[in-house]
């Protein structure tokens, strides 16, 4: 169902502990991103990846962190940092020099 | 950068009725925008996408229209079934600037009353 894959599907943290979000891709896809949907408020861009070991901030940036190591590979850290973590989290994929993306199932982060 | 207004914000009809949805961008270099339908719980799937050097383009029920000079565009779903009930999202993308970046609208909650 897409080669996109996001875990854990739930997640629960403490205020105070960072996490870290997994999304991976076997689509062979150039670019990545990480999106923030809230109720109400669409999808926000947070980070996003055009080629590996490089990334640019999206609207949303602060409190966040991410790595592009591989190109399979675009993992989310949600730091202490982030006032307001709560939500839910999607990863999408798409080829170089193509417009369409490509959605993973979402991560729904609650901070406790 | 980008600003991309979605209305209304939550629509109702009656199985069989045409439902419409209205997006507004401001980036006159924006040449790409796509439609996504969200379900409950689920993914955002891309159901029709259109280019700017195309006026509209039609998929079995979904039609899309895009005006240029106004800079709107509008999801057009025809007899609507209870399983077109779901969030739409709109986008706009300047492939030109290299990114790819999409900016979303806020969402437009679809109920199709049976």
């Amino acid at each position: 169902d897409g080669g996109i894959t996001q875990s854990p599907k739930y997640l629960f943290r403490k205020e105070g502990q960072n996490v870290t979000l997994s999304c991976e891709q076997n689509l062979n896809h150039d670019a990545m991103y990480w999106y923030r949907q809230d109720p109400g408020q669409g999808l926000r861009l947070i980070y996003y990846s055009q080629i590996v070991n490089d990334f640019q901030k999206g609207d949303i940036a602060e409190g966040y962190s991410v790595s592009r190591e591989k190109k399979e590979s675009f993992p989310l850290t949600v730091t202490s940092a982030q006032k307001n973590p709560t939500a839910f989290y999607l990863c999408a994929s798409t080829p170089g020099g193509y417009n369409e993306q490509f959605f993973g199932p979402g991560t729904r982060l609650t901070v406790l | 950068g980008e600003n991309v207004e979605q209305h209304p914000s939550t629509l109702s009809v009656q199985e069989g009725d045409s439902a419409v949805i209205k997006c507004t961008y401001s980036d006159s270099a924006s040449n790409y925008f796509p439609w996504y339908k969200q379900e409950l719980g689920k993914r955002p799937q891309l159901i029709i996408d259109i280019r700017s050097n195309v006026g509209e383009k039609k998929d079995q029920r979904i039609a899309v229209t895009l005006n240029k000079t106004a800079k709107h565009f509008s999801l057009h779903i025809t007899e609507t079934q209870p399983e077109d009930s779901a969030v739409y999202f709109c986008a706009a993308s300047n492939s030109g600037a290299g990114s790819y970046q999409l900016t979303f609208g806020k969402g437009t909650k679809l109920s199709v009353i049976p």
